[in-house]
């Protein structure tokens, strides 16, 4: 059965500091998503990794995927408001199907 | 472009109605997809279709029926809506054989049944 889990499921954190979100996988895909969503909204794409050692930046977040490991991670530096949003991992399977983690709800307080 | 659409937004029913939720697309993509969002929860796969006249299930295809008569829409239906039913509801696409392969989502419907 194919699994995502994202750790954490919910982070609050002050403007200013650094941390990470994690996405274990549990295929041997070699690729891997990550979508915003805000409240009530659709889910917008920020990156799309496709290979071993892939990193992307955008602003102040910065994505990297181990697929030997089956780990993503997504890293958010100097956190403003502005981030405050849900964050999902989504794995990419045969037919383009997506098999979405479960999100992380991420709070940033002035 | 419109991207990605869907029709209604919002939708109430009571147990045992029928409704169907359309998807359409301007973008000339061969992938569509419906999902499903719960609350705490990451989407889930309901039905796709990796082209016109044809279709998949997902995950969580029960209580639901596809249709993808033309290229540029996909119908979601539901011939006796349940409770458990009350969802947001996504329908996505995707181009063929991109490198990317990345799925545009619609803005959703917030279907409830009574």
């Amino acid at each position: 059965e194919l699994k995502v889990e994202q750790n954490p499921l919910f982070l609050s954190m002050q403007e200013g500091k650094n941390y990470t979100i994690y996405c274990n996988y549990s295929t041997t895909s070699d690729r891997l998503y990550w979508y915003r969503q805000d409240p009530g909204k659709s889910l917008e794409s920020l990156f799309v990794l496709l290979s071993n050692g892939a990193v992307k930046q955008e602003g102040r977040l910065m994505a990297s995927l181990d697929t030997k490991a089956r780990l993503s991670t997504l890293h958010i530096t100097a956190a403003v408001h502005d981030l405050s949003a849900t964050y999902f991992c989504a794995e990419h399977e045969s037919q383009g199907q997506l098999t979405f983690g479960s999100g992380t709800q991420l709070t940033v307080l002035p | 472009n419109a991207g990605v659409t869907q029709t209604p937004k919002f939708r109430v029913l009571k147990t045992g109605q029928s409704m169907t939720l359309l998807c359409a697309q301007d973008m000339n993509h061969e992938y569509m997809y419906w999902y499903r969002q719960d609350p705490g929860m990451g989407l889930r796969l309901i039905h796709y279709s990796v082209g016109e006249g044809t279709t998949a299930k997902g995950e969580v295809p029960d209580g639901y029926n596809v249709s993808r008569l033309k290229k540029q829409n996909f119908l979601l239906g539901l011939e006796s809506a349940a409770p458990s039913q009350t969802s947001v509801y996504f329908c996505a696409s995707s181009p063929i054989q991109h490198l990317l392969n990345e799925q545009f989502f619609g803005p959703g419907t917030r279907l409830t049944v009574l």
